[in-house]
């Protein structure tokens, strides 16, 4: 099995609707983030989180909300859905070892999201 | 907001031919990362390069992060159909603050 899932693969859905997009993770991370990928543009970050009470806005969080259910559990939502939110979205877990400055991020496989 | 711009967006060869990709930023990086990315899939990481002038080589990839920790490139040698698929580096800009700042990803198709 994926350590890291999302839920849903796709979805298609029409403007201002509501959404939420799920992801779980079985890696034992406390750090949790959401990503959206455009062509031309690599990935921007949603939001983040490094533990269970903590949330932080990324560079693109207008228009998004995100929950920290558990430590396994980070959901995305998109309050009332907006054609320019149609992207590839991706979550991921990361873990930095103590005393490194870098750490490798794990990904799930992306949901791609159509606002019509 | 820090810009990492990858060169070129895309590249299509020939099997058995050797490539370059680069990775620009007018920003420090404490750090750098390049994953490869494959349809349906999250991106995976190849490499981490940590020190100015650092080289690391990982078969037939070379992973070079430049002297002033602004750039970075990656190359390889006698690319096969299995190297295609899409590059990213990104940027890890603070210590203790493990962010990443991706690039704009260069798309890579080998053929055979």
């Amino acid at each position: 099995d994926a350590d890291v899932t999302q839920t849903p693969r796709n979805r298609i859905t029409k403007t201002g609707k509501r959404i939420m997009l799920e992801c779980s993770q079985t890696k034992g991370h406390d750090r949790m983030y959401w990503y959206r990928q455009d062509p031309g543009l690599g990935l921007r970050l949603i939001y983040y989180s490094f533990d269970v009470k903590d949330i932080n806005k990324g560079e693109i969080s207008d228009g998004y909300s995100v929950s920290r259910q558990a430590q396994a559990k980070f959901s995305l939502s998109l309050e009332s859905a907006i054609p320019n939110q149609t992207a590839l979205y991706f979550c991921a877990t990361s873990d930095p070892s103590p005393g490194t400055y870098y750490n490798e991020q794990f990904f799930g496989p992306g949901t791609r999201l159509t606002v019509l | 907001t820090q810009l990492l711009e990858q060169s070129p967006q895309f590249l299509s060869i020939q099997e058995g031919e050797n490539l370059t990709v680069y990775c620009n930023s007018s920003s420090v990086f404490s750090s750098l990362q390049w994953y490869r990315q494959e349809p349906g899939e999250g991106p995976v990481l190849l490499v981490t390069v940590v020190t100015g002038g650092e080289v690391k080589k990982l078969k037939r990839l070379t992973f070079q992060f430049g002297d002033a920790r602004k750039d970075s490139s990656l190359h390889i040698t006698a690319a096969q159909p299995g190297d295609t698929g899409l590059y990213l580096c990104a940027g890890v800009s603070n210590f203790g603050n493990e962010k990443l700042t991706f690039g704009t990803g260069t798309r890579l198709t080998i053929i055979p």
